[in-house]
């Protein structure tokens, strides 16, 4: 039974550049959120998809954004990146995306914005 | 907004010592309550729920957690820790209403010496 994959696992990239991550979300599981870890910090809500919709955001930039495709399956944007977006970023899975379900987390994408 | 506090940053303890981890939030509604423990290049792993009914849940690996309506708090327990049990523990939290939006405290960090 596959889990959560991300890829990719580790990632450079230049202030002002574009990045995308991407997320296969457990089998059977038709919602993805990401969350953003900083060092030293417990995981951030950044967005839920449900049905290719984005459905809720937390407290992040329209630099960030998201897709959702048909197998629900999904990317985490982001454009014209700055140094603080360096951070372990998380995909979760689960189903229905419900308040009262088990998510379940991917290994992380690790970000550095030099 | 929901927040969760975690008072110990960084705890050090000998093998077969007992171990509580303290989790408080703030949120005046019903809430879903969960702890997720992060193994040395692991990803996220569920420890263990609380949804409703039996406040004293139990989870896997010998841990357990106490749901204490009025103090708004959800403190994990292992009355004998391993070497194994090195890791960092997040306590998270999400209203009971709506999508799932996991709010995470800021991580314990656990170092069981042998």
């Amino acid at each position: 039974d596959a889990g959560v994959t991300q890829s990719p696992t580790h990632l450079i990239k230049t202030r002002g550049q574009q990045v995308t991550l991407r997320c296969s979300p457990k089998s059977g599981h038709d919602t993805v959120s990401w969350y953003q870890q900083a060092l030293g910090q417990g995981p951030q809500f950044i967005f839920q998809y449900y049905e290719e919709e984005e459905r809720q955001r937390g407290n992040f930039p329209d630099r960030f954004s998201g897709h959702q495709f048909p197998n629900y399956s999904s990317e985490l944007n982001v454009n014209a990146l700055l140094l603080g977006d360096s951070a372990l970023y998380l995909c979760a899975s689960s189903l229905g995306g419900r308040p009262n379900t088990e998510a379940f987390f991917g290994q992380g994408t690790r970000l550095t914005v030099v | 907004a929901q927040s969760v506090s975690q008072h110990n940053h960084h705890v050090i303890l000998s093998e077969a010592a007992s171990l509580e981890l303290g989790c408080n939030y703030s949120y005046g509604g019903t809430v879903n309550l969960f702890w997720y423990v992060q193994y040395p290049g692991q990803h996220l792993q569920l420890l263990l729920k609380y949804f409703s009914g039996d406040p004293l849940v139990k989870g896997i690996k010998g841990f357990e957690a106490e749901f204490i309506k009025s103090k708004f708090s959800f403190n994990l327990r292992k009355p004998s820790v391993q070497w194994s049990d090195t890791a960092e523990y997040f306590c998270a939290v999400n209203a009971n209403t709506g999508f799932q939006k996991l709010v995470f405290g800021t991580g314990t960090r656990l170092l069981v010496s042998p």
